[in-house]
């Protein structure tokens, strides 16, 4: 357990279905990434957090695609309208940079999305 | 941005025999990163590599980074059952993108006991 926690774990929707997930980083960490994984890839950068700004998105991420940090603790990742090609594992993973620190990430067990 | 290769895809040895995974990239690296991943888990933080020809070592892991800051290596000493995973390699995409990192395809490890 890394203290990076992720709520579902699994979920399960039909295509066009909206679903949100929640990521609570390391209570300390100023920066929560969130990446998405397919079997046999590496995780694929979808967005990242310094504190509540939303310091870069990816261009692979459509406009169905939202983030959320806003208080600069946990952070939501809401998937609207959902297709089967958005099946996949979805890992956060938050980091303390600054003052010489390296971006060590340490992430969460993921929420796991099946869109049938 | 930043784009790193990762070879082998795959790598099945025997117990006792050594492992090695490369990470290649066209551009120089600012710095870069190995993280494990169990079967079934999520990537965990091993390393960090940041000078030219750094060599690291973590009991039987050896981890270096080549002199032109373009290639990295991590090298098991007799595999261990426990070594089973994925092996990514990960770095940033650098320039004004310095906080989006980006994975290698990652070495899937398999050792038969």
């Amino acid at each position: 357990d890394t203290g990076v926690s992720q709520n579902p774990r699994h979920k399960i929707t039909k295509r066009g279905q909206n679903v949100t997930f929640r990521c609570d980083p390391i209570s300390e960490h100023n920066r929560l990434y969130w990446y998405r994984q397919t079997l046999g890839q590496g995780p694929e950068f979808l967005t990242y957090f310094q504190n509540e700004a939303q310091l870069e998105k990816s261009r692979l991420l459509s406009d169905r695609f939202s983030a959320e940090r806003p208080k600069g603790s946990f952070s939501t990742l809401e998937i609207q309208r959902t297709e089967q090609g958005d099946s996949a594992m979805y890992l956060c993973a938050s980091s303390l940079v600054g003052q010489g620190r390296y971006n060590e990430q340490f992430f969460g067990p993921g929420t796991r999305l099946t869109v049938l | 941005g930043q784009q790193v290769m990762q070879i082998p895809q795959y790598q099945h040895v025997q117990e006792g025999e050594d492992f090695t995974t490369y990470c290649n990239s066209s551009t120089t690296l600012s710095n870069i990163q190995w993280y494990k991943q169990r079967p079934g888990g999520h990537p965990v933080f091993l390393i960090q590599l940041v000078k030219s020809g750094e060599v690291k070592k973590q009991k039987r892991l050896t981890f270096q980074f080549g002199e032109a800051k373009k290639n990295s290596s991590l090298h098991i000493t007799a595999t261990q059952t426990t070594d089973v995973g994925t092996y990514f390699c990960e770095t940033n995409a650098g320039g004004t993108s310095y906080g989006k990192l980006t994975f290698g395809q990652g070495t899937i490890l398999t050792v038969h006991p």
